[in-house]
């Protein structure tokens, strides 16, 4: 049974360009949510997809976007990318049991803004 | 708001020694409480959580976490730490009804032999 699964593993971008990074949820999970960690911090809750909708959005500008797929799994992009926006994004998936589901989380993709 | 957390940065045991990863937070409702460990270029692993019932939770690798309504605190401890316990673990909170999940900043557990 694979679990979460995030490409790609790193990535380098100059300051403006666009990334789209992906993420395929563990087997039987219907909800995907992405967080970003910088550099010696906690994770920041991004946003939530279930039903192929955005279900809650924590604050990231609207530079930030994302999709889930009918086959559940998501995108996340990022435009006009910044300095500040290098950071470690993760992947976490669930199955929606009404929120005290677990989250596993995929290992990553590193993001460094130049 | 919700937060977060985590007084300590760093926690150093000895192996054999019981250890203690201290966490509290701060919500509006009733809430969910997770920890997580993460290892060096890797993702977060899940330990344990509490939803309702028992204060004491049990969860992976002999962890458990106990948790305190009216301190508001979810500390995790183990009782004989192994130098494979070495990592970053992170406290985490989710308001009963909402989908976000917020975390603390983390706290670096360091088990010397």
């Amino acid at each position: 049974d694979a679990g979460v699964t995030q490409s790609p593993t790193h990535l380098i971008k100059t300051r403006g360009q666009q990334v789209t990074l992906r993420c395929s949820p563990k087997s039987g999970h219907d909800t995907v949510s992405w967080y970003q960690q910088a550099l010696g911090q906690g994770p920041q809750f991004i946003f939530q997809y279930y039903e192929e909708e955005e279900r809650q959005r924590g604050n990231f500008p609207d530079r930030f976007s994302g999709h889930q797929f009918p086959n559940y799994s998501s995108e996340l992009n990022v435009n006009a990318l910044l300095l500040g926006d290098s950071a470690l994004y993760l992947c976490a998936s669930s199955l929606s049991q009404g929120g005290g589901d677990t989250q596993y989380f995929g290992p990553g993709t590193r993001l460094t803004v130049l | 708001a919700q937060s977060v957390a985590q007084p300590e940065d760093q926690v150093n045991v000895a192996e054999g020694n019981p250890l203690t990863v201290k966490c509290t937070y701060s919500v509006s409702g009733n809430p969910y409480l997770f920890w997580y460990v993460q290892y060096p270029n890797r993702g977060l692993q899940f330990l344990l959580k509490y939803i309702t019932g028992d204060n004491l939770v049990k969860g992976s690798y002999g962890f458990e976490a106990e948790f305190n309504k009216s301190q508001t605190s979810f500390h995790l401890k183990k009782p004989s730490a192994l130098v494979s316990d070495s990592a970053l673990y992170f406290c985490a909170v989710r308001i009963t009804g909402g989908f976000k999940t917020i975390f603390g900043a983390g706290t670096r557990l360091f088990v010397k032999a």
